[in-house]
C-alpha cells in the first residue's frame, strides 16, 4: 500500500524551539506539499516542492522553511516556534493530479 | 488565484434524508475538482474527483457530485445519509498544473440527527 508517512503523530514543543516535521513518501512522486489545518480555516498550503532541492512558497509561508534533499523526503522547519503555530500539519505528495496525504502531526507549542 | 467556497459551515440532516453540500470555485479554466471527508481524529479520505468527461461523478460510500461549468460549482450529494457520515467535508481544486497543490475550501461540518 502506497504511503505518506509523517514521523510524529503528536508533538509538544516550547516557544522559541527549532522544530522539524518530517515526511517520507514511497511512491516516487515528484511533488510534495505541507499544509496546516485549523478549525474553520480548512487546509492552507505552506510550502511545496516539485523536485529535489526545489521549493516554492504557498499561501502562508511566514515563520516556516522547508528542505528537500532527497526525492522521498520533505521536511518542514519552524525556525523559532510560536504559540500561533499550534496546529495540525499535513504532508502530501502527488503525481498527475493524484494526491496522497499523511495522517498528520498535531503540534502544540507551549 | 484560484479559490474555493463552501458556503455552509455546518449542516444538520436527519438520518435517512438526502444531502447536498455546496462548493463553488473560482478559476479561469476547467479545474481538477475533489471532495474529501475527514472523520474526527482521522486523516483525509478521497470521496471522488472530476478531471474531465461525464459531469456526474460517482464516488465511494454512495456519494456523487455534479460539475456545472456555468455555475462554477461541484456540489456533493447523497440520497440517504447514515449516522456514520457525520464528519467534515472539504472541496478542493487543482489548477491543472499539478505541481502547485490543492486549494481547499474551509469545510462543511455535517451533523446527523437520529
Amino acid at each position: 500500500d502506497v504511503k505518506v508517512t509523517q514521523s510524529s503523530r503528536y508533538l509538544v514543543k516550547r516557544t522559541g524551539e527549532k522544530v522539524f516535521l518530517e515526511c517520507v513518501q514511497d511512491m516516487d512522486h515528484e511533488n510534495m506539499f505541507w499544509y496546516r489545518q485549523d478549525p474553520g480555516l480548512g487546509l492552507r498550503l505552506i510550502y511545496f516542492s516539485y523536485d529535489v532541492k526545489m521549493k516554492e512558497k504557498g499561501d502562508i509561508p511566514e515563520g516556516y522553511s522547508v528542505s528537500r534533499e532527497k526525492k522521498e523526503r520533505f521536511s518542514l522547519i519552524l525556525e523559532s516556534a510560536s504559540t500561533n503555530q499550534t496546529s495540525m500539519y499535513l504532508c502530501a505528495s502527488s503525481r498527475n493530479h493524484g494526491y496522497t496525504f499523511g495522517s498528520g502531526t498535531r503540534l502544540t507549542v507551549v | 488565484a484560484q479559490s474555493v467556497t463552501q458556503p455552509d459551515i455546518h449542516i444538520t440532516v436527519s438520518e435517512g434524508a438526502s444531502l447536498e453540500l455546496r462548493c463553488n470555485y473560482s478559476y479561469g479554466a476547467t479545474p481538477y475538482l475533489f471532495w474529501y471527508v475527514q472523520s474526527p481524529g482521522q486523516g483525509l479520505q478521497l470521496l471522488l474527483k472530476y478531471f474531465s468527461g461525464d459531469t456526474l461523478v460517482q464516488g465511494i460510500k454512495g456519494f456523487e457530485a455534479e460539475f456545472k461549468r456555468s455555475q462554477s460549482s461541484f456540489n456533493l450529494r447523497k440520497p440517504s445519509v447514515h449516522w456514520s457520515d457525520a464528519a467534515e467535508y472539504f472541496c478542493a481544486v487543482d489548477s491543472g498544473g499539478g505541481a502547485d497543490g490543492l486549494t481547499f475550501g474551509k469545510g462543511t461540518h455535517l451533523i446527523i440527527q437520529p
